[in-house]
This record gives C-alpha cells, structure tokens and sequence, in this order.
C-alpha cells in the first residue's frame, strides 16, 4: 500500500529556512493532492498548504509569505520550503496524501508518520 | 480567520456512546465542507476515521459513524472501546483552504 515518508533536517537556525521531503512509495504521486500538516508540542493540527502533482497550490494564508511547495513527479517526491523560521514553527512535520474529487469526495487518507523539526540556535 | 471549533474534552465509560461535534465560525456546516474526522493518539500520526461526512474508510471500525447535527459535522462512537480514547481532530475544506479543529480529547473512563 502507498506509504509516505518525510525526511530533512531536525534541528534549523531562526531567520533560515525550514526544508523538508516526503517520499511516496507503493504508489504514484499522480492524480493527487499532496499536503503538509504541522503539529506544534502539545497543540492539534495545522494545514499549511497542498501542492497538486500537476504543481498547482494553495497555501494557508496565515503562513503564505513564507510558504514554498514543489513537486518532483520523477522521484515521487514533493517537498516543503518555509522561510524566516522562529521557535514557532518547532513542530512536527506530517505529509498526508489527499483524493478530491470536486463536488463529490474529498479527504485525506495516507499520512506519514512525522518528522520533527525543531528552531533553535 | 476561519475558525474550526470541537469540544476540548470528553469522558465516556466502556461501552456507552459519546457525539463530538466540529463548528464553523462562517456558519451552518453542510456536506459541501466534506468534514473528515481524524483519530490521533500519543506520539502517532492521525488516522483518518471519516470522510466527506458520513463516509468510513476501509479500516474505520463499525462503531465509529459521521453525521451533520444541529449545523455542526458530528462523530458518533457506539460502543465505545478502551482503546478508543485519544484525541480527535475534525477538517473542513473551504472552497481550495482546509481547516482543522481545535481537537477534542476523548477519555474513556
């Protein structure tokens, strides 16, 4: 079955630039929605945005200025840029697979299993 | 800012029957919010239970069920298990945003 996998660095500097991957196996990266969710320590969940295999996006707007996705059809493999990182975005780091079908289904069904990213100097 | 709101907490006892509800600060929740339910317990990653609604997934257990109540999306544990206390997070999708709830920590007790 398809599983995913983030992978990236643990530990980033304030004011640099959180980067992180998440490889799908098991399956293809197409026709899908591709999403990053983060969880601070001790909080509940926040979207920060999906990218579509075809490369379109739409980030949450509270973090958009510093949000960059992009997709790699040919790894199997879509990636998570976020900018000028404080001690607020020590989160973990999900990726999670998503179906949508307009007007009809739309859901998250595969996650991965975290990555924890943690700002400091 | 669109705000997604739950029941902080919960306490059901073995075998009874429990509803948590998942409110939108933009109004009545309808299916066009394709609201899912996520089950996520200590150091997992969440677990999708329901979809668009009522929805289950192919490994949801019977006694998990989803709903619209009162201009809220609802998740209804029948029979609920020891197992199932955990934390559980609701989403809506506003047009291309999605939203998640605060989370409502379900104790079995």
């Amino acid at each position: 079955q398809v599983q995913l996998q983030e992978s990236g660095p643990g530990l980033v500097k304030p004011s640099e630039t959180l980067s992180l991957t998440c490889t799908v196996s098991g399956g293809s990266i197409s026709s899908y929605y591709w999403s990053w969710i983060r969880q601070p320590p001790g909080k509940g969940l926040e979207w920060i945005g999906y990218i579509y295999y075809s490369g379109s996006t739409n980030y949450n707007p509270s973090l958009k200025s510093r949000v960059t996705m992009s997709v790699d059809t040919s790894k199997n493999q879509f990636s998570l840029k976020l900018s000028s990182v404080t001690a607020a975005d020590t989160a973990v780091y999900y990726c999670a697979r998503e179906v949508g079908v307009p007007f009809y289904n739309y859901y998250m069904d595969v996650w991965g299993k975290g990555t924890t990213v943690t700002v400091s100097s | 800012q669109t705000v997604v709101t739950q029941e902080p907490s919960l306490t059901v006892s073995p075998g009874g029957t429990v509803t948590l509800t998942c409110a939108s600060s933009t109004g009545e929740v309808t299916s066009g919010y394709y609201p899912n339910w996520f089950q996520q317990k200590p150091g997992q990653a969440p677990r999708a239970l329901i979809y668009s609604t009522s929805n289950k997934h192919s490994w949801t257990p019977a006694r998990f069920s989803g709903s619209l109540l009162g201009g809220k999306a609802a998740l209804t544990l029948s029979g609920v298990q020891p197992e199932d206390e955990a934390e559980y997070y609701c989403l809506l999708y506003y047009g291309g945003a999605r939203v998640f709830g605060g989370g409502t920590k379900l104790t079995v007790l």
